[in-house]
């Protein structure tokens, strides 16, 4: 079945502890990308990658770093987490950039 | 200026009535739109495509309008499960090909 998998689906966690959101896609899709999503706000990029060590910023990438080594892989590493980064987050994949993306089922994180 | 505005609504309608959503998007060049559906906090999912000669999916039906840069969905004969939010997405181009620029959402609430 083709899915774009992340985890932990939820995560309480406190000031300044590191944590690692993972996404993994088994559809061979050569962009990824991770948005959060707040009330009021919609769903906004943090960060997107083209292909396996291209990565790039979106609209909010403050306070957040990714990786791509695997062409399937894409982590969303928060070094530091802070209160403001409390939201839901979702990974999705897409097979080109014109193509229609999928979404993995979302993280939410809280910060405390 | 964002790059994709909708408008929040929410709509409240009846079964049977017919609702349209419209999205107006700031880059020109843009070539490819989709209208994404979210129900309550989980993934978007992919409605459907909007191309320039429009498009009709049972009940569904989208249009692109190149000289005004809006794309509107409207959906026929509702259902109660058509109640969720509508997410309009315009691609980017140029340096930023490969981004999903996200409107923040249309709420429809179909009522018995």
């Amino acid at each position: 079945e083709a899915q774009v998998t992340q985890n932990p689906r939820y995560l309480i966690t406190v000031t300044g502890k590191k944590l690692t959101v993972t996404c993994s896609q088994n559809m061979n899709h050569e962009y990824m990308s991770w948005y959060r999503q707040d009330p009021g706000l919609g769903l906004r990029q943090i960060y997107y990658s083209m292909n396996v060590e291209v990565t790039d910023k979106g609209d909010v990438p403050e306070g957040y770093k990714v990786s791509r080594k695997e062409k399937r892989n894409f982590p969303l590493i928060l070094e530091s987490p802070s209160p403001n980064q409390t939201s839901l987050y979702f990974c999705a994949s897409s097979f080109g950039p014109m193509g229609d993306a999928f979404f993995g089922q979302g993280t939410r994180l809280t910060v405390v | 200026r964002k790059e994709v505005e909708q408008d929040p609504g929410p709509f409240n309608v009846p079964e049977g009535a017919t609702v349209a959503f419209n999205c107006t998007y700031s880059n020109s060049a843009s070539q490819s739109f989709f209208w994404y559906r979210q129900d309550c906090r989980k993934e978007p999912k992919l409605l459907m495509s909007v191309y320039s000669s429009g498009n009709e999916d049972g009940r569904f039906t989208a249009q692109l309008n190149r000289a005004s840069q809006y794309i509107s969905l409207l959906i026929r004969d509702s259902k109660l499960s058509d109640s969720a939010t509508y997410l309009c997405v315009v691609i980017g181009r140029g340096s930023t090909l490969g981004r999903l620029y996200f409107g923040r959402g249309t709420q429809l609430t179909v009522w018995p």
